[in-house]
């Protein structure tokens, strides 16, 4: 799997949208982005996945860049309780799911 | 319907103890996953099951073994624990086909001293 590379941390002032990159230049074609975060201590959850075209849920939009090696993922409206570490993971199948450092979103009031 | 449940949920070994952390999902996916979180670190994968009888290696290995006698059930077990092994446990599971998301328990805090 393809290896990503993110910022240790970000801040995101409150109601306004997070965007967090991630890079993953090496990223071949049958590889999809997918996009966790850990609040606290608890365990991860998942957000949205992306293969080429942008993807948009009700917790987030992830907009993929053309030629795949980056992407960034949109937070419209942030809270306090958005308030987590992002992961970007990049993969083929689930067979060996790896995470990264990861981003360190605070929002603040 | 309870998704992935890790018990204990805490735990204090002595070094050299042995004991098994249990991981049990009732979503009938084939993949389960246990991985190690240091404080300040991002997740690290120990060991992987693609299906009932089946394990493998991932990044961290060394020290932990693993069993997937059920599908349902995926166990981690430490022979002789280490205060190296100090850490909250996670473990995860997943569907086999498509792109399918990973569903977490809500981790095992461990301390070896």
């Amino acid at each position: 799997d393809a290896k990503t590379t993110q910022p240790t941390s970000m801040d995101c002032a409150e109601g306004r949208a997070a965007n967090l990159p991630c890079n993953h230049s090496t990223i071949s074609g049958n590889e999809y982005v997918y996009w966790y975060r850990q609040i606290h201590s608890q365990g991860p959850q998942y957000i949205i996945h992306g293969l080429k075209n942008n993807e948009t849920n009700e917790m987030a939009s992830l907009i993929i860049t053309e030629d795949r090696k980056s992407s960034t993922l949109i937070l419209p409206h942030a809270t306090l309780r958005d308030t987590a570490v992002y992961y970007c993971i990049v993969r083929v199948s689930n067979n060996d799911m790896r995470f990264g450092a990861g981003t360190r979103l605070t929002v603040k009031p | 319907n309870a998704g992935v449940t890790q018990t204990p949920k805490f735990r204090v070994l002595k070094t050299g103890q042995s004991m098994t952390l249990l991981c049990a999902q009732d979503m009938n996916h084939e993949y389960m996953y246990w991985y190690r979180q240091d404080p300040g670190m991002g997740l690290r994968l120990i060991h992987y099951s693609v299906g009932e009888g089946t394990t493998a290696k991932g990044e961290v290995p060394d020290g932990y073994n693993v069993s997937r006698l059920k599908k349902q059930n995926f166990l981690l077990g430490l022979e002789s624990a280490a205060p190296s092994q100090t850490s909250v446990y996670f473990c995860a599971s997943s569907y086999a086909r498509g792109v399918t998301e990973a569903f977490f328990g809500q981790g095992t805090r461990l301390t070896v001293v």
